[in-house]
């Protein structure tokens, strides 16, 4: 079953921060984050295993609550390259990924 | 480092057609590698999950007869879509892993037009 990504999309300006939040109804082994610029493959920003933890690198960072079968993505300071749609990825043990429907992210100067 | 290439990135065919497309690891050896299908501003949908040396595991609704898929090595993988029509057209994107708790790495996609 499809995880519900919220918000569907957002506007930011440069320097505003962004929450992409993932949730799933079931029990997650991993969620994967990515991000799509238009007419492009998506790209891979970071994993988060089960056992829930946290992750960041440069000024992104995601968190993962393995009881509440959610995963969150923070997205700080945002730039001009931010742009894009952020997908997640989970992983309920199958060792595949259902992705959801994304969200839509402008970063406007 | 986990390079995937995607190739051709883009095929205009006629109704009736077999298209090839190949999805090759360049820097590390996929154990697993996956295609998927994406309609413009959707989501990814996996089509197939495929094993190095053994037949592909198709999702629920997917053809296999129609969408065929080799692993031949721990590198490359090739989905056939075989006599292509119009609703065919999509744009179809592979992944490989190298299993376990490692990412996916996706290829640049190729999107098909079927005419």
């Amino acid at each position: 079953q499809q995880p519900v990504q919220s918000p569907q999309a957002v506007i930011l300006r440069e320097g505003e921060d962004a929450v992409i939040n993932c949730s799933s109804s079931k029990a997650l082994y991993s969620v994967h984050w990515y991000r799509q610029k238009h007419g492009e493959a998506p790209v891979f920003l970071m994993i988060l295993l089960k056992g829930g933890e946290q992750k960041g690198h440069d000024k992104i960072s995601a968190s993962f609550n393995e009881k509440k079968q959610q995963s969150s993505l923070y997205l700080t300071a945002s730039q001009l390259s931010y742009s894009g749609t952020y997908f997640c990825g989970t992983d309920s043990g199958g060792n595949k990924l259902v992705f959801g429907a994304g969200t839509i992210l402008r970063v406007k100067s | 480092g986990a390079v995937v290439s995607q190739h051709p990135s883009r095929v205009i065919c006629k109704s009736g057609t077999s298209v090839k497309i190949e999805c090759r690891s360049l820097d590390f050896q996929a154990t697993t590698m996956f295609w998927y299908r994406q309609f413009p501003k959707k989501s990814l949908m996996l089509m197939a999950t495929s094993n190095e040396g053994s037949k592909a595991t198709y999702e629920q609704g997917v053809e296999k007869d129609k969408f065929l898929i080799n692993h031949a090595s721990l590198t490359l993988s090739t989905l056939t879509v075989t006599s292509a029509h119009p609703e065919d057209s999509s744009f179809y994107i592979c992944s490989a892993s190298q299993g376990g708790d490692q990412p996916q790495h996706f290829g640049d996609g190729t999107r098909l037009s079927i005419l």
